[in-house]
């Protein structure tokens, strides 16, 4: 149980352009669900919070109108990262939970590999 | 906010012997503690964790420990084998802030045959 997905797993687009990355959680509901990007050998940066029927919530730095988050349902949240540049190229993480009061687990998404070129 | 500390930053084992990794952290609000292990070019998987009224967790050749009031935890890991050579992290949450996670910087642990 607790299966998360990401679509895709590669993308590599043109600078200037978007593109949108999807997060699925597969076998559960997911109230809450955390968009990280994560540079090699680095650890993982929140990079917002995104609560089902609710905007999301960015964390200090990150530009909300550069990475639109829509959590539209309770398996799905998008990350759409509008004119891409390369220094946007990343591994961009989701996580999932259905926390309640006194469960905080979070499970993650594989991955996705943005190149922008 | 919180502020989570991870050592090493490497370690190198023998197959067999055991790896043990450390975090401190400095909310004394949070209450959750997870531990993930990220393979190259993969998510972070969640390993195992343990909730601030246990002081010890065991699961198969894997084990957390909790001190509260050091606010330290570490993982063990014991008969270490190659697979499970990856980047380990830990992670602390606190009830006060919104279910995020605060990560260590990670620890890249390699088991030579």
């Amino acid at each position: 149980g607790a299966v998360v997905s990401q679509h895709p797993s590669r993308v590599i687009c043109k600078s200037g352009t978007s593109v949108k990355i999807e997060c699925r959680s597969l076998d559960f509901q997911a109230t809450t669900m955390f968009w990280y990007r994560q540079f090699p050998k680095q650890s993982l940066m929140l990079m917002a919070t995104s609560n089902e029927g609710s905007k999301a919530t960015y964390e200090q730095g990150v530009e909300k109108d550069k990475f639109l988050i829509n959590h539209a349902s309770l398996t799905l949240s998008t990350l759409t990262v509008t004119s891409a540049h390369p220094e946007d190229s990343s591994f961009y993480i989701c996580s999932a939970s259905d926390s309640g009061v006194s469960s905080y687990e979070q499970y993650f998404g594989p991955g996705t590999r943005l190149t922008v070129t | 906010g919180e502020n989570v500390e991870q050592h090493p930053s490497t370690l190198s084992v023998q197959e067999g012997d055991s790896a043990v990794i450390k975090c401190t952290y400095s909310d004394s609000a949070s209450n959750y503690f997870p531990w993930y292990k990220q393979e190259l070019g993969k998510g972070p998987q969640l390993i195992i964790d343990i909730r601030s009224n246990v002081g010890e967790k065991k699961d198969q050749r894997i084990a957390v420990t909790l001190n509260k009031t050091a606010k330290h935890f570490s993982l063990h890991i014991t008969e270490t084998q190659p697979e499970d050579s990856a980047v380990y992290f830990c992670a602390a949450i606190s009830r006060t802030n919104a279910g995020k996670s605060t990560f260590g910087d990670g620890t890249t642990l390699t088991v030579k045959p």
